[in-house]
């Protein structure tokens, strides 16, 4: 089985500064990585993935994370963020194998002030 | 766009009724999904379901059960509704583990 810690569950950060969400997972095998992002009074969308190789992956909305094998962690970051970037964010774990299903951090919310 | 579509946005019942969520998605997926979301304790997983009626327990199964008659309809049901199973449900599905889930809205059930 695997699980998911996100370590902060609150970020206030200011406009154009920078951001980083941290999350740790726990698994005995092999895992693709997720991070989702649920904006207020939404549903979650998936921001982006690690499936394999490269270790740095990144979103078309500037955000990137580095999946670290041997820290266990994908953490998430963004070098300047915008007010819309005000959200909560989840990573999750899955293991590779057809039949699936994806464990979910606690979540990190996001407040960005002008 | 896969879409996955939850009937009610939000709904409000009385402690012990039955109360029936809905969910419907239009991608042909195999996996389909059912979580609550509640306040510091991210998504939890009720339950899941990887063919037309096969389900399997998630991590909170207790005090709901499922139906999966269609591949594209996946029915939550909470058999005698509690004050503590109000919540945001939320419905995902998926054709396999690297392509992630695709989310509904969300229901969001208050339980009175």
């Amino acid at each position: 089985a695997q699980s998911v810690t996100q370590l902060d569950s609150q970020v206030p950060v200011f406009e154009e500064a920078p951001v980083e969400l941290r999350c740790n997972y726990s698994s005995s095998v092999s895992v693709y990585l997720f991070w989702y992002v649920q904006y207020p009074n939404q549903g979650l969308q998936l921001l982006l993935k690690y499936l394999s190789g490269s270790t740095l992956v990144e979103s078309i909305n500037g955000f990137e994370a580095e999946f670290n094998k041997s820290q266990t962690s994908f953490h998430l970051r963004k070098p300047s963020v915008h007010i819309s970037d005000t959200a909560e964010y989840f990573c999750a774990v899955s293991g590779l194998r057809k039949n699936y299903k994806l464990s979910f951090g606690a979540g990190t919310t996001v407040t960005v002030r002008a | 766009d896969v879409k996955v579509t939850q009937s009610s946005r939000y709904l409000v019942k009385r402690t012990g009724e039955k109360v029936f969520l809905e969910c419907v998605q239009d991608m042909d997926h195999e996996n389909m999904f059912w979580y609550r979301q509640d306040p510091g304790l991210g998504l939890r997983l009720i339950y899941f379901s990887y063919d037309v009626k096969m389900k399997e327990k998630g991590d909170i199964p207790e005090g709901y059960s499922v139906s999966r008659e269609k591949k594209e309809r996946f029915s939550l049901i909470l058999e005698s509704a509690s004050t503590n199973q109000t919540s945001m449900y939320l419905c995902a599905s998926s054709p396999q583990a690297l392509y992630g889930y695709t989310f509904g809205s969300g229901t969001r059930l208050t339980v009175v």
